[in-house]
């Protein structure tokens, strides 16, 4: 069965200094997709990214980058100079291609970033 | 705009006593998902749907009932057989196995 795991429950970094957040999946599947959210204080999830499995190039949106390793079966995301702002939990999640998809997908159990000032 | 809308906001129930959470949808997803989320805790998932008609129980469906009669919407009713259900609730939607899940905004449901 499909599995992600966040091992970093809670990270706190100062303003400025850059941060990853690691993201570990398991399948059996050789087409998958993995996704990244952010989940701010008021609750809502935000879409960051999505990946899939035939597509190592690594990725880079402003001060985010994601780094996608088929090998280590992982999909790591860093903040540069992080900002206050980008305090909140950040979930990574995976979905298989077969089968049935709504029920082939799965998140992470997040990990929550404090950046303090 | 597209998007998924969930309302209430906020939600208080008294013992015993059934309450509807309303998930609507405008972006044509066959997928909709709802996930319950206790303080500093993930996602769990409750139910799922991936076609009108018909929805599946997730890991905690016990206590809780869906219906998906439209596509665009897939009410949770958090019934008195759910012992504990203060917690979050988001709704979410998708399209395909590639396709990144909206969330509704959440509903926070309080048992006074």
């Amino acid at each position: 069965a499909q599995k992600v795991t966040q091992a970093q429950t809670e990270i706190s970094v100062v303003e400025k200094e850059d941060v990853t957040l690691d993201c570990v999946y398991e399948t059996r599947d050789t087409t998958y997709y993995l996704f990244w959210y952010k989940q701010p204080p008021s609750g809502e999830l935000v879409f960051l990214i999505r990946r899939n499995s035939f597509d190592e190039q690594n990725e880079i949106s402003g001060r985010y980058s994601w780094n996608f390793q088929k090998s280590t079966s992982s999909f790591n995301f860093t903040i540069t100079a992080s900002q206050v702002v980008d305090s909140a939990v950040y979930f990574c999640a995976l979905s298989e291609a077969s089968g049935n998809y709504g029920q082939n997908f799965v998140f992470g159990p997040g990990t929550r970033l404090s950046v303090l000032p | 705009d597209g998007g998924i809308t969930q309302s209430p906001k906020y939600l208080f129930r008294k013992e015993g006593q059934n309450v509807t959470l309303s998930c609507e949808q405008n972006l044509n997803h066959d997928a909709m998902y709802w996930y319950r989320q206790d303080p500093g805790q993930g996602l769990r998932l409750i139910y799922y749907s991936q076609i009108v008609n018909d929805f599946q129980k997730g890991d905690i469906a016990e206590g809780y009932s869906v219906s998906r009669e439209k596509k665009e919407s897939f009410p949770l009713t958090v019934t008195s057989a759910q012992k504990n259900p203060t917690a979050f609730y988001l709704c979410a939607s998708r399209q395909g196995p590639g396709g990144e899940a909206f969330f509704g905004q959440g509903t926070r449901l309080t048992v006074v």
